[in-house]
């Protein structure tokens, strides 16, 4: 079983779609990275978050501790939001390896 | 504020052949990564430098690969000599320190044929 699993694997949307994209987590760790990959390979990081809850823009990102689990919502989709959603997460201790998911490949039809 | 540069771009090679990739990282970030990304996979670690020294590099395949960062700044990933399976994007990543969010390169798509 990998560390790291994310739930769709693919998701096809329709623009204005709220979308949820799921990261779930089997070791301890000191943070959960959302990263966003677009066709090309350039990844660019979304969020970094320990706790709670972080907003930006119409993204948001919410972490639940206890049951090793966070989301990713993207409000009002739209097709420049298609790309690869990748969740990682940076274990606690030592250097603190980070880990990755599969991605999600996402794509919002106009 | 510059990213993360990475050169080259693309690189197309014969297996058995050997090949570099360059990074440069922000400015002032002690800590390098090296990613392997193989289609349709997350990213994989390779070696994590911490100035100019190896933290992490236990999913390095030693026997081929290697990197450097001499002077804690830029650093070189070689292959040699590179095999079908090397085919895959290369991606360097850096941060301020271990504990810090990550800032990541375009990325070197490499293809061995």
């Amino acid at each position: 079983k990998n560390e790291v699993e994310q739930s769709p694997q693919n998701l096809t949307a329709q623009e204005g779609e709220f979308i949820t994209i799921n990261c779930s987590y089997s070791v301890g760790i000191s943070a959960l990275h959302w990263l966003q990959q677009h066709p090309g390979g350039g990844i660019v990081s979304l969020f970094m978050l320990s706790s709670g809850k972080k907003k930006h823009g119409r993204l948001i990102a919410t972490i639940n501790i206890q049951e090793k689990h966070s989301s990713l919502h993207i409000t009002a989709s739209h097709p420049r939001d298609s790309a690869v959603y990748i969740c990682a997460v940076r274990r606690s201790g030592g250097y603190q390896k980070v880990t990755f998911g599969i991605g999600t490949k996402l794509q919002v039809i106009p | 504020e510059a990213g993360v540069a990475q050169s080259p771009r693309y690189k197309i090679i014969e297996k058995r052949q050997s090949v570099a990739f360059w990074c440069n990282p922000i400015s002032g970030h002690a800590t390098l990564y090296w990613y392997q990304q193989i289609l349709g996979q997350g990213p994989k670690l390779l070696i994590q430098f911490q100035n100019n020294g190896v933290v992490d590099d236990s999913q390095l395949p030693k026997d081929r690969f290697s990197a450097e960062r001499l002077k804690g700044v830029d650093s070189t990933l070689k292959i040699q000599p590179a095999k079908l399976e090397d085919s895959a994007v290369y991606l360097c990543a850096s941060s301020p320190g271990w504990n810090t969010e990550a800032f990541f390169g375009q990325g070197t798509r490499l293809t061995v044929v």
